[in-house]
């Protein structure tokens, strides 16, 4: 079974760009998370999304969006880009959504650089 | 507001040494807890959950972790750490009053292993 897939692996933009990063979760899967994981900061929570529906939603500004596609797969934007959006920006999916006994398998992650 | 701490952002053991990182969470109730380990230019992969059936918990690769409420704590620990155990692990929080994935993480700890 293939794993959680997310393209680009590496990305490098500069300020005031916009970027989109893609996440397809494992087959059979419907909830797609998305986190930003920096060394400042560490992993934060941005937005979960389920049936095409965003369920929860970190504390990020409303520059970072995201949404979900029928076939599961999701995709996140970030607009009007800062250098302090540079992070490695993780998905995870999960066959349901939330609670203790839905793991959480996370992708690889995309490494975004904002010079 | 829940939060998680990790005690020790590097910690360094021998081969063969007990490995002990330690996790406090704050939160009223208890909420679901975690650990994953995150290997260089990898996404996060779950040793073990507490749920709250059994307070000791078993995870893989030798790790485990036990819950006591009264301390608020969730440390990991593993009885002879391997070269192959060098990684980041990170504490993380679930919310049971909520129905997504909005986990916190805690700011992580980095295990050296010497030979």
């Amino acid at each position: 079974k293939a794993g959680v897939t997310q393209t680009p692996r590496y990305l490098i933009k500069t300020r005031g760009q916009q970027v989109t990063l893609s996440c397809s979760p494992i087959s059979g899967h419907r909830s797609v998370s998305w986190y930003q994981q920096t060394p400042g900061q560490g992993l934060q929570f941005l937005f979960e999304y389920f049936s095409e529906t965003q369920r929860n939603k970190g504390n990020f500004p409303g520059r970072f969006s995201g949404r979900q596609f029928s076939n599961s797969r999701s995709e996140m934007n970030v607009s009007t880009l800062e250098l302090g959006d540079s992070a490695l920006y993780l998905c995870a999916s999960s066959f349901l959504a939330g609670g203790p006994d839905n793991e959480q398998f996370f992708g690889p992650g995309t490494r975004l650089t904002v010079l | 507001a829940q939060s998680v701490t990790q005690l020790g952002s590097h910690v360094s053991v021998s081969e063969g040494a007990l490995v002990l990182l330690r996790c406090n969470y704050s939160s009223s109730v208890p909420p679901y807890l975690f650990w994953y380990v995150q290997y260089p230019n990898k996404g996060l992969q779950l040793l073990l959950k507490y749920t709250s059936a059994a307070t000791l918990v078993k995870g893989i690769n030798g790790f485990e972790a036990e819950f006591k409420k009264s301390e608020t704590s969730f440390h990991l620990t593993k009885p002879s750490a391997h070269m192959s155990d060098a990684a980041e692990y990170f504490c993380a929080v679930r919310p049971r009053n909520t129905g997504g994935f909005k986990t916190i993480f805690g700011a992580g700890t980095r295990l050296f292993v010497k030979a």
